[in-house]
């Protein structure tokens, strides 16, 4: 069975600095994706940054970048320049290629400092 | 323009009854899910459906019956609540082409279900 661990159920970091939340995941298959998902107080699940484990370059959005090393099955969010509005959970998940559901982390909550 | 949109958003009841939350995506997608986050946030995969298929059915208990009527919906049923059924539950619809689980899921706004 494939798992996801976060082991940071907090974080906290001033704005405008840099942040790296950790993810590793537990599998025996050699294609799937990963996913960071962010939610805010509002509730809504929203998503960050996705990363297909046959790419080798790490994905990147705006300033949220990812650290995958498939080998390690390590998986981390690094948030630059880090805005109040970033402030939330942010839920790493797993998902495997040929079933559609995903297994998520536990949960970072990220709190930003002003 | 809301892409999954849910039904309702917060539902209070007693334990016994038997409730409904509604799930429609117009995404054109044709994979939907629920999922269930508990109390300490973590999130569970309940029900998958492609197509108006059921692909993916988790242990969940009886009580818990999704229905498709098209491709478009998933609703979900829940007869006999309890009150470990208190908890926030999110629909989620993706495009998958034949349930490859290729695609990004995009989240409904949730429904936080209390059982009283």
């Amino acid at each position: 069975a494939q798992t996801v661990t976060q082991s940071q159920p907090e974080m906290s970091v001033q704005e405008a600095e840099t942040v790296t939340l950790s993810c590793t995941y537990d599998t025996s298959e050699s294609d799937y994706y990963l996913f960071w998902y962010k939610q805010p107080p509002s509730r809504q699940m929203i998503l960050v940054i996705r990363q297909e484990a046959y790419k080798q370059q790490n994905a990147t959005e705006n300033r949220f970048s990812v650290n995958f090393q498939k080998a390690a099955k390590s998986f981390s969010l690094k948030i630059s320049d880090s805005q109040l509005g970033d402030a939330a959970m942010y839920f790493c998940a797993y998902r495997r290629w040929g079933r559609g559901d995903m297994r998520f982390g536990a949960g970072t909550r990220l709190t930003v400092k002003p | 323009d809301t892409a999954v949109s849910q039904t309702p958003k917060y539902l209070v009841t007693q334990m016994g009854n038997d409730k409904s939350i509604k799930c429609e995506q117009n995404l054109g997608h044709d994979t939907m899910y629920w999922y269930k986050q508990d109390s300490k946030k973590f999130l569970k995969i309940m029900f998958s459906y492609n197509n108006k298929e059921l692909i993916i059915n988790e242990t969940v208990p009886n009580r818990f019956s999704p229905k498709s009527p098209d491709k478009a919906h998933l609703n979900l049923h829940i007869n006999s609540l309890e009150l470990g059924d208190s908890a926030v539950y999110f629909c989620a619809s993706s495009q998958d082409r034949g349930g490859a689980g290729t695609d990004t899921q995009y989240f409904g706004p949730g429904t936080r279900l209390t059982v009283l």
